[in-house]
């Protein structure tokens, strides 16, 4: 069935630092791919998306390349700031067709700390 | 539009006794799934509905977890009886199925303790 690991936190970064959060997935055909942001106390947010190989997501200064080859979806942000606090789950949709109400496979999220 | 909303926000309960979440999705979307979140397991898809139909209900946990969709706006969940390892926080999300790559939109949750 599908999969998606991500890196075990706390990520712990400084201001201005540049994030990378590691995302792999297994899956079978062609997934679309997503970040999810959650905000303490609040729910879960679209934050980047990308539907099929080599697409890139983007969103407030995040980014995501959708690599087939490695079946990878890697978060990277150049400058992150104290607002950026919270977890981000990777997730992946479907795989037969890329899309479906299947529902998402979510990674066990990753819960980053930037620090002043 | 307002959002997934789900209440109450906050349950606190003793064991055994019967619980009701409730969530009422965006106007216009198709789908539905209810999600579970717990630090040890992270988020788990407990069941989802596609135009108000159970479609995989695999993730549910046990018998004492049934959910319902009467009509495209709103959806319960109930736990009876609850037991203390239920505690985590219960999320609602909803979707309109294009086909494209879904985007989820989610309810803010119900942290559920049970005592």
């Amino acid at each position: 069935g599908n999969s998606v690991t991500q890196m075990e936190g706390p990520v712990t970064l400084s201001e201005e630092a540049f994030l990378t959060i590691n995302c792999t997935y297994t899956a079978t055909g062609y997934p679309s791919l997503f970040w999810y942001v959650q905000y303490p106390g609040e729910g879960l947010q679209l934050l980047l998306k990308a539907t099929k190989a080599d697409d890139k997501g983007s969103n407030k200064g995040f980014e995501a390349t959708y690599r087939k080859e490695t079946t990878s979806f890697h978060l990277e942000k150049g400058s992150v700031q104290v607002s950026d606090s919270a977890v981000y789950f990777c997730a992946l949709n479907g795989g037969v067709a890329g899309g479906g109400a299947d529902g998402l496979t979510f990674g066990k999220g990753t819960h980053l700390i930037i620090q002043p | 539009d307002a959002g997934v909303i789900q209440s109450p926000r906050h349950e606190v309960t003793e064991m055994g006794q019967e619980v009701t979440l409730r969530c009422k999705p965006i106007s216009g979307h198709n789908s539905l799934f209810w999600y579970r979140q717990t630090m040890m397991r992270g988020l788990e898809l407990l069941i989802y509905f596609n135009n108000n139909v159970p479609i995989d209900d695999s993730g549910m946990p046990e018998d004492r977890f049934s959910a319902k969709m009467p009509n495209a706006s709103f959806s319960t969940l109930k736990i009876q009886p609850s037991e203390p390892r239920d505690s985590a926080v219960y999320f609602c999300a909803s979707s309109l199925v294009t086909g494209k790559g879904e985007k989820l939109f989610f309810g803010s949750g119900t942290q559920l303790s049970v005592l």
